[in-house]
Formats: structure tokens, sequence, C-alpha cells
């Protein structure tokens, strides 16, 4: 059972707007910021959003944003190279612990 | 460009410790420019990401605190050598159950918060005698 919970599967049409939930609560997403990792057919993971910052080299149709104890990546304009595993990681106090959600698996139709 | 690389044996026999090094380059493990968690992460196979443990460095200080996950603590040691750019996991006690993929990540401080921003390539872990 995760920390956080996210889809356990989502899916899009190339050039949908597909946007990706994460849910936890005030030990976690409601204190710190939170992470997403996009991992393609079980390669390593590679990290997508910094909170609502995008890392150098990602390209900016990735968009991140928190609202209370949610967070969500939005990817606006769907490719096909889109299609992986994303998973929403974030610091939780009262477990002392690094948590990560379940992860989402998107499929690009 | 920050790069991680894992390292240490493929096979461990059940009950043996498994020793894994990450070796960072790129940039120094105790940069002067800021702090940073080290952690290992593992992921067996077909299933999620799980949080190892963690430890600190900032500027060339040699307090380096460490987290550990409960579930794993008492079997967990992360260690760190500054004049290697590596940092270490030791886990005792290992089962089937720790078989898995092993990734080491960097933490880094965005807007108050620490965030993995780089990952290793991973390391395949197979416990069997």
């Amino acid at each position: 059972q995760s920390a956080l919970t996210q889809e356990a599967s989502m899916s899009g049409t190339v050039g949908q707007k597909v946007t990706l939930s994460c849910t936890g609560n005030t030990n976690n997403i409601g204190s710190y910021a939170v992470g997403w990792h996009q991992q393609i057919s079980h390669g390593a993971p590679k990290t997508v959003m910094l909170g609502n910052s995008l890392p150098s080299g990602i390209p900016d149709r990735f968009s991140g944003s928190k609202s209370g104890t949610t967070a969500s990546l939005t990817i606006s304009g769907l490719q096909p190279e889109d299609e992986a595993d994303y998973y929403c990681s974030t610091w939780d106090y009262s477990l002392s612990a690094w948590v990560f959600g379940g992860g989402t698996r998107l499929t690009v139709l | 460009q920050v790069q991680l690389q894992e390292s240490g044996p493929g096979l461990v026999k059940p009950s043996q410790t498994l020793s894994l090094t990450c070796t960072v380059s790129g940039d120094s493990i105790s940069s002067n420019s800021g702090s940073y968690y080290w952690s290992w992460i593992r992921q067996p196979a077909g299933k999620g990401l799980e949080w190892i443990g963690r430890i600190y460095t900032s500027g060339g200080t040699n307090n380096n605190p460490t987290n550990y996950n409960p579930s794993l603590k008492s079997r967990v040691t992360i260690s760190i050598d500054m004049s290697k750019n590596q940092f270490s996991l030791n886990l005792s006690s290992m089962t089937a159950a720790d078989s898995a993929i092993y990734y080491c990540a960097r933490g880094a401080r965005f807007n108050g918060n620490y965030i993995f921003d780089y990952w290793g390539q991973g390391t395949l872990v197979t416990v069997s005698s």
C-alpha cells in the first residue's frame, strides 16, 4: 500500500491533454513539493517535474501543480514518446521517509 | 551534467550482505554550492519504487546524517566516501524478497524542498543460492 495514491492507468490520443494525479495527506504532499518521474519500458526513472518547475531538457508540454494534498502532472499535447510509467514522490515527515505513489501507466493510443 | 552509476554484485546468496556503490560524476558529492540527499531506491520486478534510505551532504562538512526506511532500518547502512565521490549501501540478511533493481538518486533543494533530480541507470540484484 503506497503512501501516495495514483491512478493505475490512463490513456490518451496524440495531441490530447492528460492530467495525472497524486493524492497524499498533510504529512507529505500538504507540506512538501512533489517530484514526478518518468520510467519508459522499465528503464531508469527520469525526473520530468520538480514541484512546478521543469528540469533542463524536459519539453514544456509537461507542467506540474499542487492543491492541498493533491499534486498533478499535466501533459499538453500528448506524444507517442510520452508512453511510460509515471511516479510521484515527496517527503513524509510523519513516516520520516521518502514516499512514492504506486505509479500510473500512461498509454498513448 | 551530473551522472550517477551503481556498481556491485548481481547475485547474492540468502542471508548474505549486499554491498552496492554509487559513483557520482559531473559534480562533487560534497559540493560547496549546495546541500544534497543521496538516496538508494529499489524496484522489484513488475512493482513500484521503494525508498531505502539517504545520506546528507552540505559543503565539506563531515556531519552526514542518515535516514532509513522504517521497514528496512534494522538491516540498512548508508555511508559516504567524499574522496572517491561515492556513497554506498549495505543491506544485511538478504532474502529473495530483496531481489530488485537498485537505483541511486540525488535529492536536490528546489524552493526549499528536496526532490530527486538525477538517477542512476540501476543495477539488478538477485538473491539466490
